[in-house]
């Protein structure tokens, strides 16, 4: 079964720092990746998503995540980031043939400080 | 024009009672989803619907059970509520199963 790992629970961070959330899964033939972000008290929200193509995928707010299937990473980052960052982050993966369920990691939680 | 909404965003209830929580979206997708992200945010898939056709039970208590009386709406209904329901639950919907999943708001479930 799919598995998705996300490396910290926490990474706190100086606001215009840059920042590298970490996310692995386990192997399949194919899969699709996804990063959500979760807002205090909101629902999920899509950055991005690696489905094929270029391994370097472009998001929202900044955000980009790099496909590495020899190490079955999805690593997400952003070169500088603002207090309204500040969120929970999920890694996501999908198996086409498994109706298209999402497997959460645990979720980062970003904490951006002044 | 809210894509995914959901009724109610608060419910507490009593245990034992029975509850339903209402799911509606106006992006005319075919598939939509419910998960369950517990007290330490973790989200778990519980069910999906094609179509009005379920497609994934993740080995829920049977005292859940979705409901979907057009593609528009997933409906889920909880019997008997136990203090381990307490959690948000969150109804999704996308086009097809590789595109992107959007999702509601949520509903704090709890259960006293």
């Amino acid at each position: 079964a799919q598995s998705v790992t996300q490396l910290d629970s926490q990474v706190p961070v100086f606001e215009e720092a840059p920042v590298e959330l970490r996310c692995n899964y386990s192997s399949s033939v194919s899969v699709y990746l996804f990063w959500y972000v979760q807002y205090p008290n909101q629902g999920l929200q899509l950055l991005l998503k690696y489905l094929s193509g270029s391994t370097l995928v472009k998001g929202i707010n900044g955000f980009e995540a790099e496909f590495n299937k020899s190490q079955t990473s999805f690593h997400l980052r952003k070169p500088s980031v603002h207090i309204s960052d500040t969120a929970e982050y999920f890694c996501a993966v999908s198996d086409y043939n498994q109706g298209g369920k999402l497997i959460f990691g645990q979720g980062t939680e970003l904490s951006v400080k002044p | 024009d809210t894509a995914v909404s959901q009724t109610p965003k608060y419910l507490v209830t009593q245990m034992g009672n029975d509850k339903s929580i209402k799911c509606e979206q106006n992006l005319g997708h075919d598939t939509m989803y419910w998960y369950k992200q517990d007290s330490k945010k973790f989200l778990k898939i519980m069910f999906s619907y094609n179509n009005k056709e379920l497609i994934i039970n993740e080995t829920v208590p049977n005292r859940f059970s979705p409901k979907s009386p057009d593609k528009a709406h997933l409906n889920l209904h909880i019997n008997s509520l136990e203090l381990g329901d307490s959690a948000v639950y969150f109804c999704a919907s996308s086009q097809g199963f590789a595109d992107t999943q959007y999702f509601g708001p949520g509903t704090r479930l709890t259960v006293l």
